[in-house]
């Protein structure tokens, strides 16, 4: 059982450069979402998924995009990086809401950190 | 969905309990009270969570007021280890999946 598994885990790109960073969980979790974190920053909603082949967007969604085509993994897209996006990227995974009460609930992964120059 | 008011930081000393506090006034009936805790650029680590009953284990305690509009997580004996940015979310039913972070607390334990 690995729980939420983030690919990579550092990467350095160059201004309009594209890439794709991989969220995987293995617990069958309905919830997934993608945040980033800037320094001395808290943690901000990318975009999210309740379920496969559905998206949503969070608070901070312009120059991404998502895709979840397998329950298990969420994808993040950079189409064209710009310096802005440099930052950590955090993974996240939970059960669907009739299951919150289970104790820990919101599982993370380790982070991505992505330099764009 | 419920916002979160923190302190942005506090200081604690070693040995001493850590009293942290979180104001969450729109909380609705079915909403839980969750703590998080990001220790430098790691993962987010669970620590507790409740709804209306005080609860305890082995990392901390959480005292929710009885019009649940506030609450404290207690760290009995802070150690240097716990310093961290510790975060309170309020998350329940049937929020359509939607889980937002508020700026935290950074708490800095001192010898």
């Amino acid at each position: 059982n690995a729980g939420v598994t983030q690919t990579p885990k550092f990467r350095v790109l160059k201004t309009g450069q594209s890439m794709t960073l991989l969220c995987a969980q293995d617990m069958n979790h309905e919830y997934m979402y993608w945040y980033r974190q800037d320094p001395g920053m808290g943690l901000r909603l990318i975009h999210y998924s309740v379920g496969e082949g559905t998206t949503a967007k969070g608070e901070v969604p312009d120059g991404y995009n998502v895709s979840r085509l397998k329950k298990q993994n969420f994808l993040l897209g950079l189409e064209s990086a710009a310096p802005s996006q440099t930052s950590v990227y955090f993974c996240a995974s939970t059960p669907r809401d009739r299951l919150i009460s289970s104790g820990n609930t919101i599982y993370f992964g380790e982070g991505s950190w992505l330099t764009v120059v | 969905d419920a916002k979160t008011t923190q302190p942005p930081s506090m200081d604690c000393a070693e040995g001493r309990a850590a009293n942290l506090p979180c104001n969450h006034s729109t909380i609705s009936g079915n909403e839980y009270v969750y703590w998080y805790r990001q220790i430098h650029s790691q993962g987010p680590q669970y620590i507790i969570h409740g709804l209306k009953n005080n609860e305890t284990n082995e990392m901390a305690s959480l005292i929710i007021t009885e019009d649940r509009k506030s609450s404290t997580l207690i760290l009995p004996h802070a150690t240097l280890r716990d310093t961290a940015v510790y975060y309170c979310i309020v998350r329940g039913y049937n929020q359509g999946g939607k889980l937002i972070f508020g700026q935290g607390t950074e708490l800095s334990v001192k010898p």
